[in-house]
């Protein structure tokens, strides 16, 4: 079964706090690894990672794709309360997208 | 410009009741995917449409479930004799690509939440 793996299931940290949010996935298929934020709505794109070691940065939000160790890291400095949320990441299999369960992040003030 | 939007935002029905959730995707986009999400999980796939063509229906978890997409844009998705384990959010996304082997960022709709009583 293609499966992809995130952990941690959740996370409280503090506001100001650095976060590292980790996805592995199986090698099947694989085109590219995508990361979303998902608040009360539906999942809002963040970074599509096809290449591995080259970081993607968006702010404060970063994230970079190891293909040797099939795995995927977000990391969120500074967080803010703003960025508590359930982050997913998928792998691109063809046309479909084969989804984590998502770690729960949240920030307390 | 316009994202992709889904109706209705909440749908609550008896057991036993036929509903129909629909999806505008962004204007353009050639693919369009159905998901269910469970509370505390990520999606799960349904279905999926290139153009008016259902290429795969694997994931619609019984015959129930129906998706059409007739004149390529709009989609509607069909659940029959509705069960309490069909409550979840429904979501719609859509991208642009033709070529289903380059799988680009898909954009989500905000999806309907069915409540089944």
């Amino acid at each position: 079964e293609d499966k992809v793996v995130q952990s941690p299931l959740s996370l409280v940290v503090h506001e100001g706090d650095t976060v590292t949010l980790n996805c592995s996935y199986e090698v099947t298929n694989f085109r590219s690894l995508l990361w979303y934020k998902q608040e009360k709505k539906a999942p809002t794109f963040l970074f599509m990672l096809t290449s591995s070691g080259i970081e993607k940065k968006s702010g404060r939000l970063s994230s970079i794709l190891d293909k040797k160790e099939l795995s995927s890291i977000l990391n969120i400095t500074a967080t803010q309360t703003g960025d508590s949320a359930i982050y997913l990441c998928a792998k691109s299999s063809n046309y479909q997208l084969i989804w984590g369960a998502g770690t729960k992040l949240i920030i307390k003030p | 410009g316009a994202g992709v939007s889904q109706s209705p935002r909440y749908k609550v029905a008896k057991r036993g009741q036929d509903v129909a959730l629909r999806c505008d995707p962004i204007s353009g986009h050639v693919s369009l995917f159905w998901y269910q999400q469970a509370l505390g999980q990520g999606p799960e796939f349904l279905t999926y449409f290139q153009n008016e063509a259902q290429l795969d229906k694997s994931g619609l978890p019984s015959d129930r479930f129906f998706a059409e997409r007739p004149e390529g844009s709009v989609s509607t998705l069909k659940i029959q004799r509705t069960q309490q384990e069909d409550s979840a959010v429904y979501l719609c996304a859509s991208s642009l690509p033709r070529d289903g082997a380059n799988s680009y960022e898909q954009y989500f709709g905000p999806g309907t939440r069915l409540t089944v009583t």
